[in-house]
């Protein structure tokens, strides 16, 4: 069974760090890309990061840049997201999601599957 | 304010058909980039619905379906059935965003 499971959220003061990660199975991980989406509560869907199948290449919202950090392991079958500097506006469902690798060498598809549940971020004081 | 544009919400009676607009830009659905939807029932985290303008992956019923024109791309459903109650997300990329995926704001669909 394809599965992601994410795990790390919780509290958090304004300007404090959290460390989410997501645990993969049932599908070959390190030929993914790896992302993460956030939704804050009643708002819609919002791409916050993405880092290829071999780490070499990382992307970032505007939103996030300078203060989040992705990185995963694939021996472990895990992504991670350092959240560092965190704001109020930076409470979210935070789910990880993959891309499958492409037709084409070094490419990966335009969606978005598997999902992961979700983990709930609060920054509040 | 989301990159690409969704009705708020939408309903339909059991049976009916609905269909969800999603409206972008030259430098998003214009500018040739497929659209994705993806599902999200109550409490859960979103679900690959459509893929690539018009796919179904496997498991997905064919009362829903996928369409793109120009700037816009739609989703339909026919034979609206009571657990079709959900929000709909369309997505793509952009350009002028450095190529990054963009959301629509979503649509939350009622069945009456």
């Amino acid at each position: 069974e394809v599965q992601l499971v994410e795990s790390g959220g919780g509290l958090v003061k304004p300007g404090g760090s959290l460390r989410l990660s997501c645990a993969a199975s049932g599908f070959t991980f390190s030929s993914y890309s790896m992302n993460w989406v956030r939704q804050a509560p009643g708002k819609g869907l919002e791409w916050v990061s993405s880092i290829s199948s071999s780490s070499s290449y990382i992307y970032y919202a505007d939103s996030v840049k300078g203060r989040f950090t992705i990185s995963r392991d694939n021996a472990k079958n895990s992504l991670y997201l350092q959240m560092n500097s965190l704001r109020a506006e930076d409470t979210a469902v935070y789910y990880c999601a993959g891309r499958p690798k492409g037709p084409r060498y070094g490419d990966y598809e335009d969606w978005f599957d598997p999902w992961g549940q979700g983990t709930l971020v609060t920054v509040s004081s | 304010q989301s990159v690409l544009t969704q009705p708020p919400s939408v309903s339909g009676a059991p049976g009916q058909r609905v269909t969800i607009s999603c409206t972008g830009s030259s430098s998003n659905i214009g500018a040739g980039y497929d659209v994705h939807w993806y599902q999200q029932l109550p409490g859960t985290a979103p679900k690959l619905l459509i893929y690539g303008n018009s796919n179904r992956p496997s498991g997905v019923p064919d009362r829903f379906s996928g369409s793109k024109s120009g700037t816009s791309a739609s989703l339909a459903i026919t034979g609206l059935q009571a657990e079709d109650e959900a929000d709909y997300y369309c997505q793509s990329y952009d350009s002028s965003l450095s190529g990054h995926a963009v959301f629509g704001g979503g649509t939350q669909l009622t069945v009456l």
